[in-house]
């Protein structure tokens, strides 16, 4: 069965300029996460929703960044005003649910170039 | 507060040899662990993940974990290197309660000579 995919693969974008990146989480898989890994900074956890409640936006680092899910299907991260440091590969991961015995499976990103 | 140390940025092995990544957690509650491998320009897949079943845990492609409580350590072992296992391998502890978001550590390089 299909994965999870994110598009684009590679984006590069002026400072200051707006990006949505997309997420399709495997289907049925009711949790949904994202993860930025950057050089500085190794993986870190942004946000991650669950089903129709409220989304866990605990480790988004600025309130430039937000994401949205409709339901259990697409989600896209949005970053306003680009910095430099946002540079990095940005990775989606769901999970059929968010229990002890659940695994994420991970997409295999976008990588955002800020110039 | 939960935490993952990964105690080597680099190893390198020769094909046929004996691979020993080493990872160490700090969880308030019994945690869940996992491996991850990264191959260039790909996503994070499981190798294999403890969640309070067997200590001993067996994964994809030969590799296999113990949990240890007493050291808080859930190092990752292979009998025998082949040039395929060259990646990124990361540890990862999950949440105790709420979101079950992944904390993972700095990742370990492994470089395997022919």
């Amino acid at each position: 069965g299909a994965g999870v995919s994110q598009s684009p693969s590679n984006k590069v974008t002026e400072k200051g300029k707006d990006v949505e990146l997309r997420c399709d989480p495997i289907s049925g898989h009711t949790a949904l996460y994202w993860y930025r890994q950057s050089l500085g900074q190794g993986l870190e956890f942004l946000i991650y929703f669950q089903g129709n409640s409220a989304p866990d936006k605990s480790g988004l680092p600025s309130d430039r960044f937000s994401a949205e899910r409709t339901g259990e299907s697409v989600s896209t991260l949005t970053i306003q005003r680009t910095q430099q440091e946002d540079s990095a590969v940005y990775l989606c991961a769901s999970s059929s649910g968010s229990g002890q015995g659940y695994e994420q499976y991970f997409g295999p990103g976008t990588r955002l170039t800020v110039t | 507060a939960q935490s993952v140390t990964q105690l080597d940025s680099h190893v390198s092995v020769s094909e046929g040899t004996p691979v020993l990544l080493r990872c160490n957690y700090s969880s308030s509650y019994s945690p869940s662990l996992f491996w991850y491998v990264q191959h260039p320009n790909k996503g994070l897949q499981l190798l294999l993940k403890y969640t309070s079943a067997a200590t001993l845990v067996k994964g994809i492609n030969g590799f296999e974990a113990e949990f240890k409580k007493s050291e808080t350590s859930f190092h990752l072992t292979k009998p025998s290197a082949h040039m395929s296992d060259a990646a990124e391998y990361f540890c990862a502890v999950r949440m105790d309660t709420g979101r079950r978001a992944l904390t993972f550590g700095s990742g370990t390089r492994l470089q395997v000579q022919p």
